[in-house]
């Protein structure tokens, strides 16, 4: 198992540049979620994914769009990225509810906002 | 909406001292308190986690404690070692072990 990939690695985008993150599991996890990671802030939730087909906002939701069409895949996409934006995206699954298992983090995307 | 709270936000200790680690969370419906350690550059991974309905859970050198009355949880160290040297994570969450509210976290600096 490749376990939560993300790609890409590194970005950098201009202002008002768009463009997707993307985030794939091949644990046939439901849930999946996106955190932003920001120095002195800790990681902090911008969307989750309770299954295909349900979203829904976190703690910073503002700026960013996701979608859910497959079990396996959870994108998110910028709209029109500002410096504020500037940060490390860590997409991350687990099953539903407290069965023992934990929640898996990708590696993390690097973005840089001019 | 949950918050947590963790201190202290940097701590250093001797090799072989033990570590630790403290966070409070304001919604009393939290009843999954993981630990996350962050090496530098990496993705964060899970150490330990504990559940509302027990105390304490030990695994090896690291243990947590759960206080619900105070809504209070602690991350414990024994017998650190220089690879102990990261960032640790609090969280908190209700019934998944997504939808996590996490702490800002404590860097951990274990001299020789």
């Amino acid at each position: 198992n490749a376990g939560v990939t993300q790609t890409p690695k590194f970005q950098v985008l201009k202002t008002g540049q768009s463009m997707t993150l993307q985030c794939a599991q091949d644990m046939n996890h439901e849930y999946m979620s996106w955190y932003r990671q920001d120095p002195g802030m800790g990681l902090r939730l911008i969307h989750y994914s309770v299954g295909a087909g349900i979203t829904d906002q976190g703690e910073v939701p503002n700026g960013y769009n996701v979608s859910r069409s497959t079990t396996e895949d959870f994108p998110l996409r910028l709209l029109s990225a500002a410096p504020s934006q500037t940060s490390v995206y860590f997409c991350a699954s687990s099953v539903a509810g407290l069965t023992g298992e934990t929640q898996y983090f990708g590696p993390g995307t690097r973005l840089l906002v001019l | 909406g949950e918050n947590v709270e963790q201190h202290p936000s940097t701590l250093s200790v001797q090799e072989g001292d033990s570590a630790v680690i403290k966070c409070t969370y304001s919604d009393s419906a939290s009843n999954y308190f993981p630990w996350y350690k962050q090496e530098l550059g990496k993705r964060p991974q899970l150490i330990i986690d504990i559940r509302s309905n027990v105390g304490e859970k030990k695994d090896q050198r690291i243990a947590v404690t759960l206080n619900k009355t105070a809504k209070h949880f602690s991350l414990h160290i024994t017998e650190t070692q220089p690879e102990d040297s990261a960032v640790y994570f609090c969280a908190a969450s209700i019934w998944t072990a997504s939808k996590l509210t996490f702490g800002t976290g404590t860097r951990l600096q274990v001299t020789l």
